[in-house]
């Protein structure tokens, strides 16, 4: 099965709240972590990414976690906007770049007005 | 945008038929990976060149192949197509295809087989 995984599929958030996307992977080798966001008809775009040799990783608006001890990482999004509605995908790279990079199924986020 | 360019945008073909899709990689990226998106299966890494050498295999059947010529382009062919082919093919470019490299995706080409 997957080695990353998504907790839900659907995630519904009033515009101007936080946004809180999860993310489980099952390969503790993994050393890379992305989050990606795909709009409709769109190619997948990079958000952010983070190494494994960090917890903590911010961007504009944007900030990863990563708990190594559970296998979890999240997408926080700040003061979500309808600009950020979207399916949200994790990835991470398992084999140090060797077979690309392994995708969670997405989740699609909602914003509502 | 990405700067991978992908061509068409939109493929309809019959079963049993030969198509070939097309993505230029972002300026000064050496590195074209394939990716098949469908609603079942997410994002399933097929196949990745560097500089013109096949570098790493996924999920790809052997009834497709690509290849990446000397400009960097790179073209997939998918061959006897069935009904379960249809799906959204990605291609992506990163500087060097190494360890660690995030990569940069295209529009995508949306196969049907009818």
């Amino acid at each position: 099965g997957e080695s990353v995984g998504l907790h839900l599929p659907t995630l519904s958030v009033q515009e101007g709240d936080n946004s809180i996307i999860n993310c489980a992977y099952s390969n503790s080798a993994s050393d890379y972590f992305i989050w990606y966001k795909q709009e409709s008809g769109k190619g997948p775009q990079f958000i952010i990414d983070i190494r494994s040799n960090m917890d903590k990783r911010q961007g504009q608006r944007v900030t990863v976690l990563l708990n190594k001890t559970v296998k979890h990482l999240s997408l926080q999004i700040a003061a979500t906007q309808p600009g950020d509605s979207a399916v949200y995908f994790c990835a991470e790279d398992p084999r140090g770049g060797a077979d690309g990079l392994t995708f969670g199924k997405g989740t699609h986020l909602i914003i509502q007005p | 945008d990405s700067g991978v360019t992908q061509t068409p945008k939109h493929l309809i073909t019959a079963t049993g038929q030969r198509v070939t899709l097309r993505c230029s990689p972002r300026s000064g990226d050496l590195s074209v990976y394939w990716y098949q998106q469908s609603l079942d299966q997410g994002l399933q890494f097929l196949i990745q060149y560097y500089n013109g050498e096949e570098r790493a295999k996924g999920n790809i059947l052997e009834r497709f192949s690509a290849q990446q010529f000397p400009d960097l382009h790179s073209e997939l062919n998918l061959s006897s197509l069935e009904l379960g082919d249809s799906a959204l093919y990605f291609c992506a470019s990163s500087v060097a295809g190494g360890f660690n490299e995030k990569l940069f995706f295209g529009s995508g080409t949306q196969l049907s087989v009818l």
